[in-house]
């Protein structure tokens, strides 16, 4: 079965401080990866995803990025966070096929002060 | 474009039933449904494909309009475990270009009371 790890699950980082968050991925192969952001109280806003290694698209302009440097790993990176990147981080997967649910990860809560 | 979900909270005592809805402004492949409950990741409920299909998971069923670019989620005889944030999730008809992404709408918080 499908299994997603992230990590950590809660983190709180000072403004200026770089930022990697990691996303494996075990149980398949050649997934669709995706990073979701979700602010406080709102829902779920996508910001890159993934169909293969080295493939980024990037959804929204920020000051994120992303890198897929093997199949089943997915990186989310900044090099300098801003108080708007607070917010709770879910790494997502999907199989190819249309009909597949899209699985998430446990998620990291970032606080940015 | 974020689809639209009505309302924004629903407040119910056990055994009641409750609707969500979902609209579209865009053509639609699928709609997903998911579940999150407070500080955890959405949990999957159930996927519906262009087709007007009508899926059903225990108590929990829900239908897509295709050309109405609609779903609904009924949720009937309510538990309190039912309570939680629902979101719907709305994949683009876009000739395999869509990429398995999902737009979520902006969620409807559901409370249980006993």
């Amino acid at each position: 079965s499908q299994t997603i790890h992230q990590w950590p699950a809660t983190l709180v980082q000072p403004v200026g401080s770089p930022l990697s968050l990691e996303c494996t991925v075990e149980g398949t192969s050649n997934p669709n990866l995706y990073w979701y952001r979700q602010a406080a109280g709102r829902g779920l806003q996508l910001l890159f995803y993934s169909v293969g290694i080295g493939q980024i698209s990037s959804e929204v302009p920020q000051n994120l990025s992303a890198s897929r440097p093997q199949d089943r790993q997915f990186i989310l990176s900044s090099k300098k966070l801003l108080l708007s990147d607070s917010g709770f981080y879910l790494c997502a997967l999907r199989g190819g096929q249309g009909y597949e649910k899209l699985f998430f990860g446990s998620g990291t809560q970032l606080s940015v002060l | 474009q974020q689809p639209v979900q009505s309302p924004q909270a629903v407040i119910l005592r056990e055994g009641e039933d409750a609707v969500i809805n979902c609209s579209s402004s865009k053509a639609l492949y699928s709609v997903h449904w998911y579940r999150q409950k407070h500080g955890e990741a959405p949990v999957f409920l159930m996927i519906l494909l262009k087709g007007g299909e009508q899926k059903g998971h225990e108590k929990i069923s829900a239908s897509f309009n295709e050309k109405k670019q609609q779903s609904s989620l009924y949720l009937t005889a309510s538990q309190l475990s039912y309570s939680g944030t629902y979101f719907c999730g709305t994949e683009r008809d876009a000739g395999g270009t869509s990429y398995g992404k999902l737009t979520f709408g902006q969620g409807t918080i559901l409370t249980v009371h006993p």
